[in-house]
């Protein structure tokens, strides 16, 4: 079975300009969460989407949104980027929640810089 | 607020010799307790996991000792050999009453093992 698989895995952008960065889950999952990771912050929950419906969210700012698909693609997109957002984003997917007997699993994420 | 408290930050160890990386959390609610590891240039991908009802579980040469009523736990990695290192991360996860889990993580672990 594939993994979750992230593209695309680098992006430079530049201050105030918007990304889109995409995530596949596993197949059969149909939740699929978001984090950003930072050497200073550590990994940062943003939201989490199942069915299509944004379920959990966050404390992030409104200019991190996302959205998923019907085929439980998911996508996330950023707008007026700050530097401040460079950053490794990672997307994980699985069957519904995830517990104990269903764990998270994590793609090998987007590494976004801010110029 | 940082919900999950991890230490050392860092952790230099022999081949062959014992890691230990500690957690503490504070918010009762937290139901199923996972480690992550993290390879450079890779996602975290879960290395064992442990339910608040059990105190050890070990897999292989991973085992996690958890204390529910001093709210702590911790990995250890018996043997410990260069192929561990990487950077570990403990987390807590809990059920939202919008549905789904959130998973909170330590701020992680950089081990290196020397030969």
């Amino acid at each position: 079975k594939a993994g979750v698989t992230q593209t695309p895995r680098y992006l430079i952008k530049t201050r105030g300009q918007q990304v889109t960065l995409s995530c596949s889950p596993i197949s059969g999952h149909r939740s699929v969460s978001w984090y950003q990771q930072t050497p200073g912050q550590g990994l940062q929950f943003l939201f989490e989407y199942f069915s299509e419906t944004q379920r959990n969210k966050g404390n992030f700012p409104g200019r991190f949104s996302g959205r998923q698909f019907s085929n439980s693609r998911s996508e996330m997109n950023v707008s007026t980027l700050e530097l401040g957002d460079s950053a490794l984003y990672l997307c994980a997917s699985s069957p519904g929640g995830y517990s104990y007997n269903s764990p998270l699993h994590f793609g090998n994420g987007t590494r976004l810089t801010v110029t | 607020q940082q919900q999950v408290k991890q230490s050392p930050q860092s952790l230099i160890v022999q081949k062959g010799g014992i890691s230990i990386i500690n957690c503490a959390y504070e918010n009762t609610a937290f139901d199923y307790f996972p480690w992550y590891q993290q390879f450079p240039g890779k996602g975290p991908a879960l290395l064992i996991a442990i339910r608040p009802d059990v105190s050890e579980k070990k897999e292989g040469r991973f085992t996690i000792s958890f204390n529910k009523s001093a709210k702590q736990f911790s990995l250890h990695i018996m043997d410990s050999q260069p192929g561990d290192s990487a950077t570990y991360f403990c987390a807590a996860s809990r059920k939202l009453t919008g549905g789904g889990n959130k998973l909170t993580f330590g701020t992680g672990t950089q081990l290196k093992v020397e030969l």
